[in-house]
């Protein structure tokens, strides 16, 4: 079994639409959630990250871990075409940085 | 500008060439690391350093070898390319370890190796 899951898509929303993606983990240890950015042939980006549990808002984009379920989510608000890219889950717990993937999730945002 | 370097972008060669990936970062960054992407799989970590002289292996097996003799610079290698090692490389950097923070690690934009 993965230490974390990730739907991998596509998701195909329209323009304004709100977008839930979301990741489930197996590691009681993990305390640091992050969520990066991948568009096509680049490298991933960091969006933002959460420690432990609870909601954290970064304009469009809104984070939330639960870890009673071991559970994170992402919202994106009025979705843009920009926003089309694969979003990938990666989760520590702390000490020495190894992250742990999921898959990624490639959202596709039509006009 | 302070970035992170991958050259080339694309590669593609016959089997049995020997090919260095190079990776460089101009944020001082004492971290650097290599992973492998595969389509619809998640990123494996292959190699790590901590600094200069300083490298190890990550979880996911490689035949690749991997040198640190400068803080900036951290190639990979490959002696004898296969087939099976047709992926996407990406070297990433970050500061060190600070408790209580998540030290960002910085993504270069990838090489796509492709062994024939």
């Amino acid at each position: 079994q993965k230490e974390v899951e990730q739907d991998p898509g596509p998701l195909s929303v329209p323009e304004g639409a709100i977008v839930s993606l979301n990741c489930t983990y197996s590691n009681s240890a993990f305390q640091y959630f992050m969520w990066y950015r991948q568009y096509s042939r680049k490298g991933p980006e960091l969006l933002m990250y959460t420690y432990s549990s609870g909601n954290k808002e970064d304009g469009r984009f809104t984070a939330q871990v639960d870890k009673s379920s071991k559970y994170i989510s992402l919202f994106i608000r009025d979705s843009q075409p920009s926003d089309s890219a694969t979003y990938l889950c990666a989760m520590k717990s702390t000490g020495f940085q190894k992250l742990v993937f999921g898959t990624g999730t490639r959202l596709l945002v039509s006009p | 500008e302070a970035d992170i370097y991958q050259t080339p972008r694309y590669l593609v060669i016959g089997t049995g060439k020997k090919i260095t990936l190079e990776c460089s970062q101009t944020m001082g960054h004492d971290k650097m690391y290599w992973y492998q992407q595969d389509p619809g799989m998640e990123l494996h970590l292959i190699h790590y350093s901590y600094g200069v002289n300083s490298t190890e292996k990550g979880d996911l097996s490689s035949e690749s070898t991997v040198s640190r003799i400068r803080t900036e610079h951290f190639p990979l290698t490959l002696e004898s390319a296969r087939p099976s090692h047709t992926s996407q490389y990406l070297c990433a950097s970050s500061e060190s370890y600070k408790a209580g923070e998540y030290n960002e690690q910085f993504f270069g934009p990838g090489t796509r190796l492709t062994v024939l």
